[in-house]
């Protein structure tokens, strides 16, 4: 089964750094989305990305976050300046032109900013 | 915009034992409903959807979920729970018609002892 890849699973990070979540979406998928989810709280929607443009963000979605399709298989979140705040489980996810169903999630990346 | 509500924050049962865990949205118009499951150190999956017709709907592994209209709900459903079932659960909906973004519930953690 078509799987979406995440790498790193666990990054470590000072407070202050940027870091670069990366993904590997399922290959025939056009619609990309990030989530994260705060240990102990609920799946929280990033920003979703068609097209080779952001096509919807939600407020956590600051000016210290961007997203890149760099070539035809990655998909890369960024933050420019990690918080403490930002630690979290980053999960990438990927649909295909029907985008009212269900999305494949990718296994996650750890973001730990110390 | 929708929200999601998952009263059931955490579920112990034993194997063999019958699950209902509750899920309701809130939202006026039409909306596509889901059922995801986390197993420890794995991926959100898909257990099932509904977006239209029987509003009874099966999914993988046992599970099923009802949609009652009148009352927001989708609760999830399975007759008899296996250890393997220890997971984490989450409700998501999106609205059609509006942003397709899934919002999704606090989840569940289901615990089954065998």
């Amino acid at each position: 089964e078509p799987e979406v890849t995440q790498t790193p699973s666990h990054q470590v990070t000072q407070m202050g750094q940027e870091v670069i979540l990366r993904c590997v979406p399922i290959s025939n998928h056009l619609y990309f989305y990030w989530y994260r989810q705060i240990l102990g709280q609920k799946v929280e929607f990033l920003v979703s990305f068609y097209n080779n443009e952001i096509s919807e963000k939600s407020e956590i979605f600051d000016d210290q976050f961007s997203v890149e399709r760099p070539d035809g298989s990655n998909f890369t979140l960024k933050i420019r300046s990690t918080k403490l705040e930002d630690s979290a489980m980053y999960f990438c996810a990927s649909s295909d032109l029907g985008r009212n169903y269900g999305y494949t999630f990718g296994s996650g990346t750890r973001l730990t900013v110390v | 915009a929708q929200s999601v509500s998952q009263h059931n924050h955490h579920v112990i049962l034993s194997e063999a034992a019958s699950l209902e865990l509750g899920c309701n949205y809130s939202y006026g118009g039409t909306v596509n409903l889901f059922w995801y499951v986390q197993y420890p150190g794995q991926h959100l999956q898909l257990l099932l959807k509904y977006f239209s017709g029987d509003p009874l709907v099966k999914g993988i592994k046992g599970f099923e979920a009802e949609f009652i209209k009148s009352k927001f709900s989708f609760n999830l459903r399975k007759p008899s729970v296996q250890w393997s079932d220890t997971a984490e659960y989450f409700c998501a909906v999106n609205a059609v018609g509006g942003s397709y973004i899934p919002t999704f519930g606090r989840g569940t953690s289901l615990i089954v002892h065998p």
